[in-house]
């Protein structure tokens, strides 16, 4: 089964801990995101990386790092500097060469202890 | 700044007709995209639209008018199981070869027995 798996489903961070949201896929997908969604929110792009070593910032990068050293993964870390991170956290990835429709796996949610 | 707009909240009664409109404005456009999202789940792609007019699939319809910036969701013959968050996304290219989405805050529709 093709499809996009985000670990763990829920998460609890400790006051000045960087905690790590898993996030892998095997559609072979090129570009991979990470969003964040607040209640009454839209998604908000926090990075998102469309070849292996490469990332870009999105509009709320601070307090967050990425790595994309194989295709199939791109995990987020929610580092201590992030003085808000209770949130739903989505992942998603695209094929440019399929209308760049993004599809999603099934959230992280995190809360601060 | 990238502006999506959509309505907050909708109600509807079941068999019923809805439709959720959206507005936007962007510095660059590569499709217009919907997605459902249940409380606590990940969104999943209903339908994309780059060129004007109506798509059609089943139950659900999307039409774009990009000389207005506008497109609507067109939801028929309503079931409870519609009851859901319903997300308008446009793609931005600008700047980038892949583009990235900007999301609307979401549509909340409550279908009514």
């Amino acid at each position: 089964d093709g499809g996009i798996t985000q670990s763990p489903k829920y998460l609890f961070r400790k006051e000045g801990q960087n905690v790590t949201l898993s996030c892998e896929q095997n559609l072979n997908h090129d570009a991979m995101y990470w969003y964040r969604q607040d209640p009454g929110q839209g998604l908000r792009l926090i990075y998102y990386s469309q070849i292996v070593n490469d990332f870009q910032k999105g509009d709320i990068a601070e307090g967050y790092s990425v790595s994309r050293e194989k295709k199939e993964s791109f995990p987020l870390t929610v580092t201590s500097a992030q003085k808000n991170p209770t949130a739903f956290y989505l992942c998603a990835s695209s094929s440019p060469g399929a209308k760049n429709i993004q599809y999603f796996g099934a959230g992280t949610r995190l809360s601060v202890l | 700044g990238q502006n999506i707009d959509q309505p907050t909240e909708m109600t509807a009664t079941e068999g019923a007709i809805v439709q959720i409109n959206c507005t936007y404005q962007t510095s660059g456009f590569n499709g217009l995209f919907w997605y459902q999202q249940h409380a606590g789940e990940a969104p999943t792609f209903l339908s994309y639209n780059v060129l004007d007019g109506l798509e059609e699939k089943g139950r659900f319809s999307s039409f774009l008018s990009r000389s207005k910036g506008y497109s609507y969701l067109l939801l028929k013959e309503l079931q409870m199981k519609d009851s859901a968050s319903y997300l308008c996304a446009v793609n931005n290219d600008r700047g980038s070869t892949l583009g990235r989405l900007y999301f609307g805050r979401g549509t909340q529709l409550t279908v009514w027995p």
